[in-house]
């Protein structure tokens, strides 16, 4: 499998404030996916990103897929208690691959 | 998407026993896969259920600790066989429908504590 790295491992924020999270690879991606696990919950897909350059939004949360498709990010607009969770990225693979997550707390 | 259950939700277990989580799907799926969680850490693989042959295992994950059975489109088990306290985790099936192309559904885990 096509193995992700994902930084930073956690990221504490006022609400209001935004937030981003990236994920890396060190080859070509076919396609990423972001997942979000709420605390005591389990992960949720969110999107999937394939084409080179994509821009994705879903309210305030955008999804990018780099040029060379071996990174993506993820930002989220005027962070809300409700975005609090993991955000996990996950490459292609037989399964899929994980990175290890971004831990977002948010304050109110 | 799918709807996903898994039984037990938790539970609580003493060494060397073994335990069955059931994953049962709403709809039939080609790909089931079986993942663990260890508290604060990502997913990590232990098999891909296949339905009507043997399961394939990731490195580190062996059949004699963790059998798996799919006898069906809708339905896996996993065992963790006997159990020690760092087998303490979560537990949690998913479905998809082109492997590691296409998104997953992921059941709601089992917390399995063992003592």
């Amino acid at each position: 499998g096509q193995q992700v790295m994902q930084i930073p491992q956690y990221q504490h924020v006022q609400e209001g404030e935004d937030f981003t999270t990236y994920c890396n690879s060190s080859t070509t991606l076919s396609n990423i996916q972001w997942y979000k696990q709420r605390p005591g919950g389990h992960p949720v897909f969110l999107i999937q990103l394939v084409k080179s350059g994509e821009v994705k939004k879903q309210k305030r949360l955008t999804f990018q897929f780099g040029e060379a498709k071996k990174n993506s990010s993820l930002h989220i607009t005027a962070t809300q208690t409700t975005d609090v969770g993991t955000y996990f990225c996950a490459g292609p693979g037989y399964a899929l691959n994980f990175g290890k997550g971004t831990s977002l707390l948010v304050t109110p | 998407s799918a709807v996903i259950s898994q039984k037990p939700s938790r539970d609580i277990c003493q060494r060397g026993t073994s335990l069955t989580i059931q994953c049962q799907v709403d709809s039939q799926v080609t790909m089931m896969f079986w993942y663990r969680q260890q508290p604060g850490q990502s997913l990590t693989l232990i098999a891909t259920a296949n339905q009507g042959s043997e399961a394939t295992y990731e490195s580190g994950f062996v059949i004699d600790k963790f059998p798996i059975s799919r006898p069906n489109l809708t339905f896996s088990t996993l065992t963790v066989s006997n159990m020690s306290p760092e087998d303490s985790s979560i537990y949690l099936c998913s479905v998809g429908t082109h492997g590691g192309q296409d998104e997953q559904y992921f059941g709601p885990g089992t917390r399995l504590t063992v003592t």
